[in-house]
């Protein structure tokens, strides 16, 4: 099973700051790698897949990038409505193609 | 705009069967170039796939619950449903049901449902 581990799982910043999550593969998933984010009460939404690709209707302050094992996931400058959990997901062995842990973003 | 919403009981006693319906609106479970799959989440924790169902009725089930799932389509409905067998309380969760895209993407969810296992 390919584990997908999520650092910080916490991050504390500020709207307007920059913001940088990590996800971490136990083996090589390619570029086949999805980023949702998750608000309280509400299902994730899909924001990036394949590592780069922004999914429609995602702003463009949302970026991917990383290949292999190492992911991040880059908010270029934070709104309010952009603080929630964020997890990562592979696809590469789908299924069950695996989530990280959750990294919670956090108004500090 | 496809649209998804499950339905189903909020409690449900150990031991019994839990049963929960995806209804598909502003689309199609005959769509070839879909699968459709349950997503679960305890509550404060991370998410766990289920299993999926392809139009066609060919299904796929996380090893760990394959024992007890039974996933099926009624494309007459534009629906799909989740049987879970013999529950206990570590299957308390939020139940969501989502069309897969892009080889194991989840690009469209339902707004969840909790299902309790309590008696």
């Amino acid at each position: 099973e390919i584990v997908l581990t999520q650092s910080p799982a916490t991050l504390s910043l500020s709207p307007g700051e920059r913001a940088t999550l990590s996800c971490r593969a136990s083996q090589s998933v390619s570029s086949y790698l999805a980023w949702y984010q998750q608000k309280p009460g509400q299902a994730p939404r899909l924001l990036i897949y394949d590592a780069s690709n922004r999914a429609t209707g995602i702003p463009a302050r949302f970026s991917g990038s990383g290949s292999g094992t190492d992911f991040t996931l880059t908010i270029s400058s934070l709104e309010p409505e952009d603080f929630a959990v964020y997890y990562c997901q592979q696809r590469s062995n789908w299924p069950p193609g695996t989530f990280g842990q959750g990294t919670k973003l956090e108004i500090k | 705009q496809v649209q998804l919403q499950e339905s189903g009981p909020g409690l449900v006693k150990p031991s019994e069967t839990l049963s929960l319906t995806c209804t598909v609106s502003g689309g199609s479970v005959s769509s070839g170039s879909y699968y459709w799959s349950w997503i679960r989440q305890p509550p404060g924790k991370g998410l766990e796939w289920i299993g999926y169902i392809y139009y066609s009725g060919s299904t796929n089930y996380n090893p760990s619950l394959k024992s007890r799932v039974t996933i099926s389509v009624d494309t007459s409905k534009n629906q799909f449903s989740l049987k879970l067998s013999s529950v206990t309380a570590a299957d308390t969760a939020v139940y969501y049901c989502a069309r897969v895209t892009g080889g194991g993407y989840y690009g469209v969810w339902g707004q969840g449902t909790l299902v309790t296992v309590s008696s």
